[in-house]
């Protein structure tokens, strides 16, 4: 079964960090971009960051940029988004999803989404 | 960065009723575009891609067309298990979605 499974949300105060990562099971993790996408409450879809299969080509958000890191270890069949900086606007359910498509490239349609971790930041 | 917005924000139908939603990109985007559908508390499920494909085990009554700026998801004849928030993506440069369409019950 394809499946994606995020952890390591949590609270935190503003300006903190949090380092969450999806377990993927049950493809080739490695021939498939992926992507966080958060979700504030009652609120829409945000896309946050994407990767490429090989790791090599990294899409941000302007609202990632210098704060949010993702990054994947094929190996560990893993994909992480490592965040710093944290504002009370960046609370959100943080959603990881893969790609549709074989191949090495970044954007793409998601077609498995994981169940998704909350992130608090508040003091 | 491209911008992508759905019409109309909310949408009352019924039963059986024919449903279309909307969805214009600031700039082409040729058919690099997905729809999606989400129900409260769960991740989004994708239900179409390159604007027109269906999504492996989505039901036939739902159908998606477009190219360039200008798109629509339409559901022929709405179920009981439609009622939930659309949203397009565009994933031509970058990745976009829109701002959600919630389909209520009249």
């Amino acid at each position: 079964e394809v499946q994606l499974v995020e952890s390591g949300g949590g609270l935190v105060q503003p300006g903190g960090s949090l380092r969450l990562s999806c377990a993927a099971s049950g493809f080739t993790f490695k021939n498939y971009a992926m992507t966080w996408v958060r979700q504030g409450q009652g609120k829409g879809l945000e896309w946050v960051s994407a990767i490429s299969g090989s790791g090599r080509h990294i899409y941000e958000a302007d609202s990632a940029k210098g704060r949010f890191t993702i990054s994947r270890d094929n190996s560990m069949n893993t994909l992480y988004l490592q965040m710093s900086s944290l504002r009370a606007e960046d609370t959100a359910v943080y959603y990881c999803a893969k790609g549709s498509f074989d191949g090495d490239w970044t954007a793409d349609a998601f077609d498995i989404w994981g169940q998704g971790t909350m992130v608090t930041v508040s003091s | 960065d491209i911008q992508m917005t759905q019409s109309p924000s909310t949408l009352s139908a019924s039963v059986g009723d024919r449903v279309i939603i909307t969805c214009r990109a600031s700039q082409s985007i040729k058919t690099w575009l997905a729809w999606y559908q989400q129900k409260p508390g769960k991740a989004p499920k994708l239900l179409i891609y390159k604007a027109s494909t269906l999504e492996s085990g989505v039901p036939s009554r739902f159908s998606g067309s477009g190219s360039g700026t200008e798109f629509t998801l339409t559901i022929s004849s709405l179920q009981p298990d439609d009622f939930a928030t659309y949203y397009c993506q565009q994933y031509n440069s970058m990745i976009t979605f829109g701002q959600g369409t919630r389909l209520e019950i009249k």
